[in-house]
């Protein structure tokens, strides 16, 4: 079992949809929680942490279940720029230096 | 300001064929990272390190060395290449007391 697992998709909506990806993660030690964003054939980048009371960035909104070892990230009123690749990350924070684990991301195709 | 640097972007090897994977960072971070990241799969740690003259093993570290000599830069090395190492390598940067981690723009490698 991978210890973070996320729905490969791909999600294709079309603009202005709302759309949620979830998330599960294997390590109940882990501490904390990220999505980062990958365009294609480009690096990934930071999108937000995610907070155990949930936050919001703007169209974006984060969940995390602790109980349930569960992230979700909801996107508003979708955007042709929001397509790409969405990666669950989860730290362990154990030994010493900050452990991230990756999920394989989940992919968002935006049409007009 | 040029964040994390990689080169080459892309090679390719033949099998048996060592190589080195450069990594820069102008950020002044402690912590460096060694990833690879292949299709259906997250990124996995090869190896980093949590400051200059230091360097530890991580998920999938065979086939591997790694070094830094100076805080700024982190080497990756394939001394005899395999088709099973042909990934897209990314190196990241971060900070010790902060988790967010600055990914390089990626190296290609075709092992034939």
């Amino acid at each position: 079992r991978k210890e973070v697992e996320q729905d490969p998709g791909p999600f294709n909506v079309p603009e202005g949809a709302t759309v949620a990806f979830n998330c599960t993660y294997s390590n109940s030690a882990s501490q904390s929680f990220f999505w980062y964003r990958q365009d294609c054939r480009k690096e990934p980048k930071l999108l937000m942490s995610v907070y155990s009371s949930g936050n919001e960035d703007g169209r974006f909104t984060a969940q995390l279940n602790r109980a349930s070892q569960y992230i979700s990230l909801l996107i508003r009123d979708s955007k042709l720029s929001d397509s790409a690749t969405y990666l669950c990350v989860v730290n362990h924070g154990l030994g010493g230096y900050n452990k991230l684990i990756f999920g394989a991301g989940t992919r968002l195709a935006v049409h007009p | 300001n040029a964040g994390v640097t990689q080169t080459p972007k892309f090679r390719v090897l033949k099998t048996g064929q060592s190589m080195t994977l450069l990594c820069a960072q102008d950020m002044n971070h402690e912590y460096m990272y060694w990833y690879r990241q292949d299709p259906g799969m997250g990124l996995r740690l090869i190896h980093y390190s949590v400051g200059e003259g230091t360097t530890a093993k991580g998920e999938v570290p065979d086939g591997y060395n790694v070094s830094r000599l100076k805080k700024q830069n982190f080497l990756l090395g394939l001394e005899s290449a395999a088709p099973s190492q042909t990934s897209v390598y990314f190196c990241a940067s971060s900070y010790r007391r902060q988790e967010t981690q600055y990914f390089g723009p990626g190296t290609r490698l075709l092992v034939l």
